[in-house]
C-alpha cells in the first residue's frame, strides 16, 4: 500500500534563511511524487513533481525538491525563505503506472511559518 | 485561463438535511476528482471521473453520498442525509490525462466548507 509521511506539523524559519519541509514515502514500485501548497481559504496549488530523471526537481516560486530513493524521501527546499511562503504544504505520492491507475495519497501537511 | 470553480464556498446545514456541491473543471480537462479534507489532514479521494465515467468510487460512502458528471464536464456531489461527521472541506480537482500513467498534476478548486449542525 502507498503511504506518505510528513513528520513535522510545523516548521518555523526566519526570513532569508533556507527552509526544508520533510517528506518520506512508501510505495511498492516506482513513485510519482508531488508537492502542493495551500493558502488560507484557497485550494491546493501545484509546486513541483518528480516522475523520472534528475533527482533534483525545480518548481514554482523558487522551490525545489530532491528525490532520494535510498532514503525514500522527497524533501522540499528553498534557499531563502519569504514571509509570503507561509502556508500549508502537502506532499503526495502515487505508485507509478503498473497496468492500472493508482490514486494520489496526500500527507497530513506541514505548516510553514516564516518570521520577519 | 479560469481555474477550477466550486460553489458554494460555504454551506451550513442541519443534520439529516441534503446538500449538494457543484464543480466546473478547467476547460479541456478530462479527469475530475472529488476529495474530502478534514481539519488538519490531507485530502482524501472520494471519486474520480474519466470523462463521464466514474472509474474509482471505492472511497465514496454510497449509502449517503452520490456524484454525477453528466456530459463529462461539470460535476455535482450530493450528501443525503448529512451527518455531523460530514463537516469538512470538499475539494474538486481536474487534470488532463492523455495516457494511463497518471503523472500529470491536478488543479484544485477553492473547496466548499461544509458545517453540519
Amino acid at each position: 500500500a502507498q503511504s506518505v509521511a510528513q513528520p513535522e506539523d510545523q516548521v518555523n524559519v526566519a526570513e532569508g534563511n533556507p527552509l526544508t519541509v520533510k517528506c518520506t514515502y512508501s510505495v511498492s514500485g516506482n513513485p510519482y511524487l508531488f508537492w502542493y501548497v495551500q493558502y488560507p481559504n484557497r485550494g491546493l496549488q501545484f509546486l513541483l513533481k518528480y516522475i523520472t530523471g534528475d533527482n533534483l526537481v525545480k518548481g514554482s516560486y523558487g522551490f525545489e525538491a530532491e528525490f532520494n530513493k535510498s532514503q525514500t524521501s522527497f524533501h522540499l527546499k528553498k534557499p531563502s525563505a519569504l514571509v509570503s511562503d507561509s502556508a500549508l504544504y502537502f506532499c503526495a505520492v502515487r505508485e507509478g503506472f503498473s497496468g492500472g491507475y493508482n490514486k494520489l495519497i496526500f500527507g497530513a501537511g506541514t505548516r510553514l511559518a516564516v518570521h520577519p | 485561463e479560469a481555474g477550477v470553480v466550486q460553489s458554494p464556498r460555504y454551506k451550513i446545514i442541519e443534520k439529516k438535511q441534503p446538500v449538494a456541491f457543484w464543480c466546473n473543471p478547467i476547460s479541456g480537462h478530462n479527469t475530475l476528482y472529488w476529495y474530502l479534507q478534514n481539519l488538519g489532514q490531507g485530502p482524501e479521494l472520494l471519486i474520480r471521473y474519466e470523462n463521464e465515467e466514474a472509474v474509482d468510487d471505492s472511497q465514496l460512502p454510497k449509502d449517503r453520498f452520490s456524484a454525477e458528471r453528466l456530459k463529462g464536464v461539470d460535476s455535482t456531489l450530493k450528501i443525503q442525509p448529512a451527518e455531523l461527521g460530514d463537516s469538512a472541506v470538499y475539494l474538486c480537482a481536474s487534470s488532463l490525462e492523455v495516457d494511463p500513467t497518471g503523472n500529470n498534476e491536478q488543479f484544485f478548486g477553492p473547496g466548499t466548507r461544509l458545517t453540519v449542525l
